[in-house]
C-alpha cells in the first residue's frame, strides 16, 4: 500500500507567480489535511477537505490560497502571486473515514517544499 | 484553541542513554489523542506513538514510553537505549476526538552523541 504520495518534492516560484502543490492520499483514504511548516517552527493546520468538500479551512489565508480535492485525482493547493512569506514545507496528511470518532492518526507525506524567490 | 507547548528547543543524549522530551498542552476537552511524530533531515513525518486520553496505561512502542498525566496536561516522550538513528526533530501533536485536524508543538531538536 503506497504512502501519501506529494509531487514536485521542490518547487521554485518567482514572485506573482502561481504554485500548484498535489496530494493523492493513501488508498482508501478519504480525508486529507494541508499544512505549513516555517523555518524552525512546527506544523500549522491549514485545511481539512474530503471528496469535493472542504470541512474546514480555518487555517488558510483569506486570499490567494485555495484547495480542492475533487471526485477523481489528487488533492490540490493553490497559491497565487506567491510571495517570499510562502517559503516553506507544505505537507499534506490522509486518513481513513472515522467511526465514531476513532483514533486514527494521520498519514503524512513527504512534503513539498516551496521556495519564492 | 488548543495549544501544544514543547519547552526544550535542543537536547542531547549520549548513545545507549535515556532522554526525555517534555510536552505540555492546553485544552478544556477530556477526550482527546496526543502523538509524537519523528521528523528526520528527510523531513518526513514519522509516527513514533499514539496516546488515547481515556486511556490511563501509558503507551509503549519498544524503546519509546510516554508519561502521560491527564490532570497536568502533560505528554512527555522517553527514549531508551538511544540510537543515532533517534537523532530528529520531534513534535508533540494535538488531536481533538471529534475534530480531525492536529495541533503541533514548535519542536525538540534531538542530538544523539556517539
Amino acid at each position: 500500500n503506497a504512502g501519501v504520495m506529494q509531487n514536485p518534492r521542490h518547487l521554485v516560484r518567482r514572485r506573482g507567480q502561481e504554485a500548484r502543490l498535489r496530494c493523492s492520499p493513501m488508498k482508501g483514504h478519504s480525508h486529507v489535511y494541508w499544512y505549513r511548516q516555517l523555518p524552525e517552527e512546527g506544523l500549522k493546520f491549514m485545511v481539512y477537505l474530503q471528496k469535493e468538500n472542504i470541512i474546514d479551512e480555518s487555517g488558510m489565508p483569506k486570499e490567494r490560497f485555495s484547495a480542492e480535492f475533487p471526485k477523481e485525482g489528487p488533492s490540490i493547493l493553490r497559491i497565487q502571486q506567491v510571495v517570499r512569506g510562502d517559503s516553506a514545507a507544505y505537507f499534506c496528511a490522509s486518513s481513513p473515514p472515522l467511526a465514531g470518532g476513532g483514533s486514527y492518526e494521520q498519514y503524512f507525506g513527504p512534503g513539498t517544499r516551496l521556495t519564492v524567490t | 484553541a488548543q495549544t501544544v507547548t514543547q519547552s526544550q528547543p535542543e537536547m542531547s543524549v549520549q548513545e545507549a542513554e535515556t532522554v526525555t522530551l517534555s510536552c505540555t498542552y492546553d485544552t478544556s476537552e477530556s477526550d482527546y489523542y496526543l502523538f509524537w511524530y519523528k521528523q528526520p533531515p528527510s523531513r518526513q513525518m514519522i509516527l513514533v506513538i499514539r496516546q488515547e486520553a481515556y486511556k490511563q496505561q501509558n503507551a509503549t512502542e519498544n524503546r519509546f514510553s510516554v508519561n502521560f498525566q491527564k490532570a497536568a496536561k502533560s505528554f512527555s516522550l522517553k527514549i531508551s537505549d538511544s540510537q543515532l538513528g533517534d537523532a530528529a526533530m520531534y513534535f508533540c501533536a494535538y488531536r481533538s476526538r471529534n475534530f480531525n485536524k492536529f495541533y503541533f508543538g514548535s519542536g525538540t531538536k534531538l542530538n544523539v552523541k556517539p
